[in-house]
């Protein structure tokens, strides 16, 4: 079955330590994108890669950090979480040539105390 | 930054009435496209259409789009209770070589049986 995963699908933790939410597809997708939805401000996107080993910044990278080192995997990286980064997240995926059909996985929530 | 803006924020209607959800944006676009989330859940691609096409069908849902007034209007005819959800519309367009796509803020739609 076509899917974008997403662990975990939701995460407590503190501020100041470190966390990974990771995102997996096994569609053979060339671009992934992470994205949080906030009340109010829709989905806003964050990081996205257009291959492996070449990401680039979206609309509100500070405090994120991703990495492209194989094509199925892209995960989101929170060195330092603060509580403005509490959040419902999404990773998406699609072909280069397909950017506006994005498959979207289930999604993280994550609360920073 | 926002590029589209979904009207109404909210709406709620009967079982069997239409539904209709407008979509401003800004810039000149190559293609927009309407989403899909059901309560807390990853978005799901409805239907897209291009910047030379007016008007498109699929299913129970109409799209159309003017580009001179920069707006969008997505239709659900003879809802039904499952099509309570919140529908976002998105923008495509060139940024740097490569498609970005801009969510909205969403309509949330309501179908009561």
């Amino acid at each position: 079955e076509a899917q974008v995963t997403q662990n975990p699908r939701y995460l407590i933790t503190v501020t100041g330590k470190k966390l990974t939410v990771t995102c997996s597809q096994n569609m053979n997708h060339e671009y992934m994108s992470w994205y949080r939805q906030d009340p109010g401000l829709g989905l806003r996107q964050i990081y996205y890669s257009m291959n492996v080993e070449v990401t680039d910044k979206g609309d509100v990278p500070e405090g994120y950090k991703v990495s492209r080192k194989e094509k199925r995997n892209f995960p989101l990286i929170l060195e330092s979480p603060s509580p403005n980064q509490t959040s419902l997240y999404f990773c998406a995926s699609s072909h280069l040539l397909g950017v506006e059909t994005q498959y979207f996985g289930p999604g993280t929530r994550l609360l920073v105390l | 930054s926002q590029q589209g803006e979904e009207d109404p924020q909210a709406l709620s209607i009967q079982e069997g009435e239409n539904a209709t959800m407008n979509c401003s944006y800004k810039t000149s676009i190559n293609n927009l496209q309407w989403y899909r989330q059901n309560s807390g859940r990853g978005l799901v691609h409805l239907i897209l259409i291009r910047s030379n096409e007016r008007e498109k069908h699929s299913g129970r849902l109409r799209v159309t789009l003017d580009t001179s007034k920069k707006s969008s209007s997505l239709l659900i005819t003879a809802s039904r209770a499952a099509d309570t959800a919140s529908y976002f519309c998105a923008t495509g367009g060139d940024s740097g070589g490569y498609q970005k796509v801009t969510f909205g803020t969403g309509t949330k739609l309501q179908v009561i049986p």
